[in-house]
């Protein structure tokens, strides 16, 4: 079966500019994470959705970031104005039912500002 | 320290040894997990151990959990070059909200 799916792989930018990466989660599941992973770190919480639940935005480093989750499935982050420091690599994970069980993660997308 | 560090940061082992990676934690959990992620990507899961169990087996994998100590130890038997990745422990915090907890990982390298 499909597992969890990201994209784009790769993303570059210039500093300044937004950027859009997409998860597409393993269907029915309904708890969905966001994770951000710099080179060589382990993995940082950024934002979890579970179901119709209002999101755990905790993670979020400043108000450039947001998440949003359509229909309970795809799951969008945007980060604006880009800045260098938001190079690294963005994971999504999904679990059926609630976060705290086995997580599935995607590929990942590499974002590199420049 | 945060919750779920793994020691040794970075280990290297000949092939066919066996690697034994470790993890620490802080507060009470409901359970503890073991990924390993390949090149940066994404992870895979491993093994969950519950805090009722003490050891757990998979294939090669051996896992032991010490609620005790807090710790929790990943042994590899006789590795393989396959094997060379970067393991993670995450926790599940028993007065925690709906999240897992990553540790900062151990880098393995197998030497053919």
């Amino acid at each position: 079966g499909a597992g969890v799916s990201q994209s784009p792989s790769n993303k570059v930018t210039e500093k300044g500019k937004d950027v859009e990466l997409r998860c597409d989660p393993i269907s029915g599941h309904t708890a969905l994470y966001w994770y951000r992973q710099s080179l060589g770190q382990g993995l940082e919480f950024l934002i979890y959705f579970q179901g119709n639940s209002a999101p755990d935005k905790s993670g979020l480093p400043s108000d450039r970031f947001s998440a949003e989750r359509t229909g309970g499935s795809v799951s969008t982050l945007t980060i604006q104005r880009t800045q260098q420091e938001d190079s690294a690599v963005y994971l999504c994970a999904s679990s059926l039912f609630q976060g705290k069980e086995t997580q599935y993660f995607g590929p990942g997308t590499r974002l590199l500002v420049l | 320290s945060q919750q779920g560090e793994e020691d040794p940061q970075a280990l290297s082992i000949q092939e066919g040894e066996n690697a034994t990676m470790n993890c620490s934690y802080k507060t009470s959990i409901n359970n503890l997990q073991w990924y390993r992620q390949n090149s940066g990507r994404g992870l895979v899961h491993l093994i969950l151990i519950r805090s009722n169990e003490r050891e757990k087996h998979s294939g090669r994998l051996r896992v032991t959990l010490d609620t005790s100590k807090k710790s929790s130890s990943l042994l590899i038997t006789a590795s393989r070059a396959a094997d060379t990745a970067s393991y993670f422990c995450a926790t599940d915090a028993r007065r925690g909200n709906e999240k897992l907890t990553f540790g900062t990982g151990t880098r393995l390298t197998i030497i053919p």
